[in-house]
């Protein structure tokens, strides 16, 4: 997946925990998307940054999600106070910013809540 | 962005030419066709991209129509290997390349 990466692989929390998700994109990469996905469906856009901003969060939850993509370090897709039907794989994908038409993901982290 | 509708699902055998055809009336004239592959547990990989008429590379065909309305992605020879789910997605590429809109795929099952 051209070195997107993300962790946890796996992570499991119990209700009302925090789940910390973190991506490291591509090198070089500036543009960075998270996606949720549920079992048996699709992938569901979530948010859209760059370095510093959040450029479109059309596809966030509206409360216990934030997502943040710092000057220095990875990517970071914050849950709080986790319910079950948080329970889904959450990728990562990054591309540069020359119009390059490729997106590439990461192998996703499947968070669990008990 | 254009909805897209493709088969839910398709069988097939080693060594077959597999054709996955994928609607989209609604396409605009600055969309462009994508096609990723997602096999389980990993993160979706692009395969190719065409805005008309046909496209190849080394691991598939895309073959679009005059009225661009329909697409067909044809894997030469499947094996084991491509079982997956096979996305068809179609949208404006520019800067913004990474928000893409995923229906529900088309898994494909390959049988020894």
């Amino acid at each position: 997946n051209a070195g997107v990466m993300q962790n946890p692989r796996h992570l499991v929390r119990r209700r009302g925990q925090e789940a910390r998700l973190r991506c490291s994109p591509v090198k070089g990469h500036s543009h960075v998307y998270w996606y949720r996905q549920l079992p048996e469906e699709g992938l569901k856009f979530m948010v859209y940054l760059q370095k510093e901003n959040i450029i479109d969060e059309s596809g966030m939850p509206k409360e216990r999600f934030s997502a943040e993509f710092p000057k220095e370090g990875p990517s970071i897709l914050r849950i709080q106070q986790v319910v079950r039907g948080d329970s889904a794989a959450y990728f990562c994908a990054s591309s540069d910013s020359q119009g390059n038409t490729e997106a590439f993901f990461g192998q996703g982290t499947r968070l669990t809540v008990v | 962005l254009a909805k897209t509708t493709q088969p839910i699902s398709m069988d097939s055998y080693e060594g077959q030419e597999v054709n996955i055809t994928c609607s989209h009336n609604n396409i605009a004239t600055n969309d462009y066709i994508t096609w990723y592959q997602q096999f389980p547990s990993q993160g979706p990989r692009f395969i190719i991209q065409g805005y008309k008429t046909k496209v190849t590379n080394e691991v598939a065909s895309l073959f679009i129509p005059a009225d661009r309305k329909s697409s067909t992605l044809s894997l030469p020879r499947v094996s084991l290997s491509d079982t997956a789910v096979y996305y068809c997605l179609v949208g404006p590429y520019s800067s913004n390349t990474g928000k893409l809109i995923f229906g529900q795929g088309t898994t494909l099952q390959v049988k020894p």
